[in-house]
Parts: C-alpha cells; sequence; structure tokens
C-alpha cells in the first residue's frame, strides 16, 4: 500500500530564505509526482507535475524533482517571500488514477 | 471561467438529514474525483468516476455514501443520513482523458454537521 511522508510538518522562516520540502513515498510504482499549494480555507493549486520518466520541473522560483528509485522528492523555493505562505502538499499517482496525498508541510514566511 | 466548479461552498445539516455536493469539472475534462479532507488529515481519495460510470469506489463509505456522473451535468456526491463524523471538506477534481495529465480541484464544499 503506497504511503507518502512530508517532512517537516511545519517551517517558519524569514522572507529571503531558500527551503526546501521533503516528500517520500513506498512503492516506486507511480505514474507521475504533483505539489500542490493549499491556502487555509482554499483548494488546491497545482503547481508542478512531474512524470515518472523526468528528474525534475521549473516554474519561477519552484523546482520540483523526483528520485524515483528512492521514493523521493524535492520542492525548492528560492527567495520565499510571505505570499508563500501556505500548506504544500504532494500526491503521487499509481495505475488506478487516484492521488495520494501527504499530509503536507505548512510554511510560514515572515517578513 | 475555466475552472473546477463546486457548490455550494459551505453546507451546514443536521444530523439525519441528506447531504448533496455538486461538481462541474473544467471544459474537455471527463473524469472526475472526490477526495475528502477531516479536520488535521491529509487528502483521501474517495470515488473515481468518468460520464455514467464508477471507475473506482475503493475510498468510498460502503453505507450512505453514493456518487454520479450523468451525461449531461455535474457530478453529484451523495451522503445520506449525515452523522458528525461527515463534517469535513469534499474536493472535487477533473483531469482531461489523456493519460498522466494533472488534476485540477475545485475550492471544495465544506460540510458541517450539527
Amino acid at each position: 500500500k503506497q504511503e507518502v511522508t512530508q517532512i517537516p510538518a511545519a517551517l517558519s522562516v524569514p522572507e529571503g530564505e531558500n527551503l526546501v520540502l521533503n516528500c517520500s513515498f513506498t512503492d516506486s510504482a507511480i505514474y507521475n509526482l504533483q505539489w500542490f499549494r493549499q491556502d487555509p480555507g482554499k483548494g488546491l493549486t497545482s503547481l508542478l507535475l512531474i512524470q515518472s520518466s523526468q528528474r525534475e520541473q521549473t516554474s519561477g522560483r519552484l523546482n520540483a524533482s523526483l528520485d524515483k528509485s528512492s521514493g523521493r522528492s524535492t520542492l525548492y523555493i528560492a527567495a520565499s517571500q510571505p505570499g508563500d505562505s501556505a500548506t504544500y502538499l504532494c500526491a503521487v499517482k499509481d495505475n488506478t488514477d487516484k492521488l495520494i496525498f501527504g499530509t503536507g508541510t505548512r510554511l510560514q514566511v515572515f517578513p | 471561467n475555466a475552472g473546477v466548479m463546486q457548490n455550494p461552498r459551505h453546507l451546514v445539516r443536521r444530523r439525519g438529514q441528506e447531504a448533496r455536493l455538486r461538481c462541474s469539472p473544467m471544459k474537455g475534462h471527463s473524469h472526475v474525483y472526490w477526495y475528502r479532507q477531516l479536520p488535521e488529515e491529509g487528502l483521501k481519495f474517495m470515488v473515481y468516476l468518468q460520464k455514467e460510470n464508477i471507475i473506482d469506489e475503493s475510498g468510498m463509505p460502503k453505507e450512505r455514501f453514493s456518487a454520479e456522473f450523468p451525461k449531461e451535468g455535474p457530478s453529484i456526491l451523495r451522503i445520506q443520513q449525515v452523522v458528525r463524523g461527515d463534517s469535513a471538506a469534499y474536493f472535487c477534481a477533473s483531469s482531461p482523458e489523456q493519460a498522466n495529465q494533472p488534476q485540477h480541484f475545485g475550492d471544495g464544499t465544506r460540510l458541517s454537521i450539527l
């Protein structure tokens, strides 16, 4: 049974810092991995999607890497800003098409 | 507006009543997924539907819960005889028919049971 773990559970940093959020999964037989952002009381915003054959994806200040064989992905946020404060979720998609989510990392970036 | 639309945003029901949650997928998307987020927990898969078909309902409770995605109209998640433990945020996502495309989420319906 696939299990997805995210560490740390919470992170509080001053703005300007570069951050690394970690996601690990127990079964390497995934189709893709997706990183999301969730603001309080809101839905999920898709940030990056990495296919199983890819090693990384970049969008602006965000970079996500995937090491499928070791069951790990990292989300790198460069030059963090207070507007980056949110919960970040990773989710893996298996061959049944459903997403299996981690419990998230709550990020707070203070001025 | 091309996003996934869910309504209502907030729904309050008394124990024993029925709750009906609606989801209109993004234009051109034929796959719909429902997830539930209990307080202080992660999102859990409930059911995956395509037009007029339930593909995977392995995450849905066997009793009181049902889902449909008719040929015309939105997908409906129906909860009969609601109990306090049904209080949660229910999210709908959609994706196109092509494989390995990202799922796009709506803003969710927050269900509160009195």
